[in-house]
């Protein structure tokens, strides 16, 4: 069973703090997605990276895709209070073209 | 609208009672799924429809049954729940099933069973 880990579960931090948000498998997938879930809403897609090394950029956010195309990292520049919400990352099964495996989320809290 | 819209947005229902869950994508997409999210465990995919016909039938109870009338719409009919069905219900789409996974979410029905 392919697994996604992500870590830390909980991560309260000030404004304008950096932080790393990680998402590890021992599997290999043929993309990888990040997502924001705010609360009592759906999970909104931020970015997905398909190569490995791949590395973009969305404002104060920074992902990357590890070479080997089993994990990825969130970064967030001087957070702000609306970077608060659930971050997901998902995984694309290589068998597959639209099975995507989910971690267990990193909640973060960005406090004035 | 726009995007993926579903209703109700909450609901609360008992053991025995029968209802449904409807999704609406507004974005031309031909695939569209239903994950379940329960607290403290990762999304689980359900079921995945695509130009209306079921792909993925993810293991679900019986007592979950999809229909998708056309691309645009889906719906999840519930009957004789149990209390740990009590979890979020997203509802998605996606340009195909063939476009890599990025798929586009709905704010989710909040279901009580009680």
């Amino acid at each position: 069973t392919q697994l996604l880990e992500q870590s830390p579960q909980f991560l309260s931090i000030q404004e304008g703090e950096n932080l790393t948000v990680y998402c590890n498998s021992s599997s290999v997938f043929s993309s990888l997605q990040w997502y924001r879930q705010e609360p009592g809403e759906g999970p909104v897609l931020l970015v997905t990276v398909v190569t490995g090394g791949e590395v973009k950029k969305l404002k104060r956010l920074t992902f990357q895709f590890g070479d080997a195309r089993k994990d990825s990292s969130l970064h967030i520049t001087a957070a702000q209070p609306g970077d608060t919400g659930l971050y997901l990352c998902a995984g694309l099964k290589p068998d597959s073209s639209y099975k995507l495996i989910f971690g267990s989320g990193t909640r973060l809290l960005v406090r004035p | 609208e726009t995007g993926v819209t579903q209703t109700p947005r909450h609901l609360v229902m008992g053991m025995t009672n029968k209802k449904s869950l409807k999704c609406e994508q507004h974005l031309g997409h031909n695939a569209m799924y239903w994950y379940k999210q329960s607290a403290k465990k990762p999304l689980e995919l359900m079921f995945v429809y695509s130009l209306e016909e079921r792909v993925e039938n993810n293991s679900v109870p019986s007592r979950f049954s999809p229909e998708c009338p056309n691309s645009s719409h889906l719906f999840l009919h519930l009957h004789t729940l149990q209390p740990e069905d009590s979890a979020l219900y997203l509802c998605a789409s996606s340009q195909d099933t063939g476009t890599g996974g990025e798929q586009y979410f709905g704010p989710g029905t909040r279901l009580t069973v009680t």
